[in-house]
């Protein structure tokens, strides 16, 4: 079956401006996570959605930063006034709920911000 | 508080040669443990985890890993390198907070290099 998706693919914009990541989750997988990975660095989770609610957000690294996800499906990582420390590459991943089930990883967004 | 360590940024080995990444961990109670790998413009794949069970955990394209509670270890193995594995290796941790899901701690990660 299909695996995890994220568009755009890439993403280059001017400090200042919103932008919207997408991530389409493995079909069925009720749990879904946000991570960053800066340049050279391992990643960074930014929050995890259980169906559609998000029960851990702590990883939000500022109030410019926000996610939504619908139904038990797509979700958006939005970056609001983007600066440019939020370059990077943004990872989304899937998983069955619970349990110690590996996460499934999408090829990611990088984020460049100018 | 849960942490993973790869002590080695780069790790670099002969083809045919048995190769090794390390890592190690600190975690209250028993950890879940996991490696992935990174190629060049690509998603993290999953390797293998360990749970509970044998300490030797197999995984995809040949690779191993021996979970050490006494040495907090849990290295990557692999007894013979290919030019492909050559990419970025990660070790991860779950974070054992509520809700019992997974969020994982990631090691820095290491970049593997295998030459001809």
């Amino acid at each position: 079956g299909a695996g995890v998706s994220q568009s755009p693919s890439n993403k280059v914009t001017e400090k200042g401006k919103d932008v919207e990541l997408r991530c389409d989750p493995i079909s069925g997988h009720t749990a879904l996570y946000w991570y960053r990975q800066r340049l050279g660095q391992g990643l960074e989770f930014l929050i995890y959605f259980q169906g559609n609610s998000a029960p851990d957000k702590s990883g939000l690294p500022s109030d410019r930063f926000s996610a939504e996800r619908t139904g038990e499906s797509v979700s958006t990582l939005t970056i609001q006034r983007t600066q440019q420390e939020d370059s990077a590459v943004y990872l989304c991943a899937s998983s069955d709920s619970g349990g110690a089930y590996e996460q499934f990883f999408g090829p990611g967004t990088r984020l460049t911000v100018l | 508080a849960q942490s993973v360590a790869q002590p080695e940024d780069q790790v670099k080995v002969a083809e045919g040669n048995p190769l090794t990444v390390k890592c190690t961990y600190s975690v209250s109670g028993n950890p879940y443990l996991f490696w992935y790998v990174q190629y060049p413009n690509r998603g993290l794949q999953f390797l293998l985890k360990y749970i509970t069970g044998d300490n030797l955990v197999k995984g995809s394209y040949g690779f191993e890993a021996e979970f050490n509670k006494s040495q907090t270890s849990f290295h990557l193995k692999k007894p013979s390198a290919l030019v492909s594995d050559s990419a970025l290796y990660f070790c991860a941790v779950r974070d054992r907070i509520s809700g019992g899901y997974n969020k994982l701690i990631f090691g820095a990660g290491t970049r593997l290099a295998v030459h001809p």
